[in-house]
């Protein structure tokens, strides 16, 4: 069974800090999504990342998927307010018939506070 | 215009009923998928039906099945619910053919059953 591990899963921090966001597995997944839920709302896709040490920047937000394409890591620099909520990571196992099989991690609710 | 739209939004119901939650997407995707999130906000797969036919099908009592009248649409309907099947569940899709595009998310049915 593929499982994937978030840490920390709360962090709550001012306004300007850095922060990091882990996730890790012992098993190697095809790619790796990132995604932020709202309270009341689906998942939205941030990224995806594709090839073992692929970095990928999206404004204040950098994301990379490790060598192994086993672990991946999201990184905020400057945080506003604006960047609270849930994220969650999803290991992409493959590809069945057209349909991709993701695994979520338990996701991380980040609270910026002003 | 709404991407993956699910109805209804919320629904509470009591034990031993039977209910049914639809799903449209608009967005010409091949696949479609039925996710369930816990109250630790644990994304699950339950389903998934590429064009109209069942691709993934999870663990998940048979008291849950899922219906896919065209490729646009995916229902799932439940039989005898259970005080267990409290959950918010999530409809997505995502594009065929191979490549890592993630999923689009609907914004989730809060299913309480009393």
């Amino acid at each position: 069974t593929q499982l994937l591990e978030q840490s920390p899963q709360f962090l709550s921090i001012q306004e300007g800090e850095n922060l990091t966001v882990y996730c890790n597995s012992s098993s190697v997944f095809s790619s790796l999504q990132w995604y932020r839920q709202e309270p009341g709302e689906g998942p939205v896709l941030l990224v995806t990342v594709v090839t073992g040490g692929e970095v990928k920047k999206l404004k204040r937000l950098t994301f990379q998927f490790g060598d192994a394409r086993k672990d991946s890591s999201l990184h905020i620099t400057a945080a506003q307010p604006g960047d609270t909520g849930l994220y969650l990571c999803a290991g992409e196992g493959g590809i069945i018939q057209g349909a991709q099989k993701l695994v979520f991690g338990q996701g991380t609710r980040l609270t910026i506070n002003p | 215009d709404t991407a993956v739209s699910q109805t209804p939004k919320y629904l509470v119901t009591q034990m031993g009923n039977d209910k049914s939650i639809k799903c449209e997407q608009n967005l010409g995707h091949d696949t479609m998928y039925w996710y369930k999130q816990d109250s630790k906000k644990f994304l699950k797969i339950m389903f998934s039906y590429n064009n109209k036919e069942l691709i993934i099908n999870e663990t998940v009592p048979n008291r849950f099945s899922p219906k896919s009248p065209d490729k646009a649409h995916l229902n799932l309907h439940i039989n005898s619910l259970e005080l267990g099947d409290s959950a918010v569940y999530f409809c997505a899709s995502s594009q065929a053919s191979g490549g890592h595009y993630g999923y689009t998310f609907g914004s989730g049915t809060r299913l309480t059953v009393v």
